[in-house]
């Protein structure tokens, strides 16, 4: 089945330093989540993007609907250790409908 | 609180057994859905729903069998014919045009 390109695959950073997230697909969607999963946990969803263009916040994390549509972005400031995880992105290419195309997951691990 | 339960937290399957994990939602949503995840791997749509006595197979259905009797809840069953069953099983719900809302997870492993 389709999945969405997240890059990159995997990461360690330092406590304190910003990260960088992206997501791209071939085909255009209409709305973009980010998720967070914690070791042994269901993911949880951090932001939700619904226009070309849109960038949000959510504490230290900022997302951003890319122009083209087939793709978004996650950075988070000033890292620290419980941001450890994995991060996905969702994205649905119909409005009206239900399922989504999950990404194959950033995994980060900081560094104290 | 209005969630998405899941039933239990660990299992543990002999060979040749079918095991069922419960998936139980109170949110009212209309769409349910069954993902398996394999250690370092992303998440693999095994079966979902959209409406009550209606399923649709995901990309890795097979071995797997489901019913949706009732909105609110989902079963999965993990049958003799899954050869690989050791793995973490998320179930999600949503309503339209929604984001997913996840349960906290069932591991299944094979003993």
């Amino acid at each position: 089945g389709q999945q969405l390109n997240q890059s990159p695959q995997s990461m360690f950073i330092q406590e304190g330093e910003d990260v960088s997230m992206n997501c791209t697909s071939s085909s255009i969607f209409n709305t973009w989540l980010w998720y967070k999963q914690d070791p042994g946990e269901g993911p949880v969803l951090l932001i939700a993007l619904y226009k070309a263009g849109e960038l949000t916040s959510n504490g230290r994390l900022t997302a951003q609907f890319g122009i083209t549509r087939k793709d978004s972005f996650l950075n988070i400031s000033a890292s620290i250790p419980s941001d450890v995880g994995i991060y996905f992105c969702a994205g649905q290419g119909l409005s009206g409908t239900y399922k989504y195309i999950f990404g194959t997951g950033t995994r980060l691990k900081v560094l104290a | 609180d209005g969630g998405i339960t899941q039933s239990p937290k660990y299992l543990f399957r002999k060979e040749g057994q079918n095991v069922t994990l419960s998936c139980e939602q109170n949110l009212n949503h209309d769409a349910m859905y069954w993902y398996r995840q394999d250690p370092g791997q992303g998440l693999r749509l095994i079966y979902y729903s959209q409406i009550v006595n209606d399923f649709q197979k995901g990309d890795i259905a097979e071995g797997y069998s489901v019913s949706r009797e009732k909105k609110e809840s989902f079963p999965l069953t993990v049958t003799s014919a899954q050869k690989n069953p050791t793995a973490f099983y998320l179930c999600a719900s949503n309503q339209v045009s929604y984001g997913y809302t996840f349960g906290s997870g069932t591991r299944l492993t094979v003993v």
